[in-house]
């Protein structure tokens, strides 16, 4: 059964202070490694997929990794913007469904 | 250009009634799905549709049914609704072009009393 496991539960930061967030996960045949963020009452928003071991892709402030057991999304001088919920999720080899399945989030709060 | 459009946004049901949340698509994606995210659980998925005409059950589908009604649209129904369905739902689709990227609507916030 594939799991996903995000790390910490909520993390705060002051403006301007790095800092990563851990998503591990299992899965047979691993499709792809989702990245979303997810603002309160809003529905998750799309940041970044990872297919294989050693990819990396950036946008702005952040920038998120994939090893053969875990990504990061590493946060390079948070503003307050930049506080949400950042949910992790993979994508395993059944074919025809593309269904995901998440991690329980890590919140992100980024004071000024 | 919509994306996923969810109604109703807001709905408080008594327990034992019924009701049908919808979601429509206008992005021309072949697989949509239906979650609920519940506060420490994570989004789970309830239902899934990997075609038009076709429906499979997800992680919790017990107390729901779903709809495929043609390509653009996907509905939820709680027949008999529970305090326990009460959650935020979340309809989502994707398609070969669009990486298999799934995107959201906004969500729909039931609560059953």
């Amino acid at each position: 059964e594939d799991q996903v496991t995000q790390s910490p539960e909520a993390l705060r930061l002051q403006e301007g202070e790095s800092s990563s967030l851990n998503c591990s996960y299992t899965v047979s045949g691993l499709r792809g490694l989702f990245w979303y963020r997810q603002d309160p009452g809003k529905g998750p928003e799309f940041l970044f997929t990872l297919y294989s071991a050693g990819e990396e892709k950036e946008k702005e402030r952040l920038k998120a990794t994939l090893t053969k057991k875990e990504s990061f999304l590493h946060i390079t001088a948070p503003k307050p913007e930049d506080s949400a919920t950042y949910l992790c999720a993979v994508q395993g080899p059944q074919g025809g469904s593309e269904k995901l399945v998440f991690g329980k989030g890590t919140k992100l709060t980024v004071n000024p | 250009n919509a994306g996923v459009t969810q109604t109703p946004k807001f709905q408080v049901l008594k327990t034992g009634q019924s009701m049908t949340l919808q979601c429509a698509q206008d992005m021309n994606h072949n697989s949509m799905y239906w979650y609920r995210q519940d506060p420490g659980m994570g989004l789970r998925l309830i239902y899934y549709s990997a075609s038009e005409g076709t429906t499979d059950k997800g992680e919790v589908p017990n107390g729901y049914n779903v709809s495929r009604l043609n390509k653009r649209e996907f509905s939820l129904r709680l027949e008999s609704a529970a305090p326990s369905q009460t959650s935020v739902y979340f309809c989502a689709s994707t398609g070969e072009l669009s990486g298999n990227i799934q995107y959201f609507g906004a969500g729909t916030r039931l609560s059953v009393l």
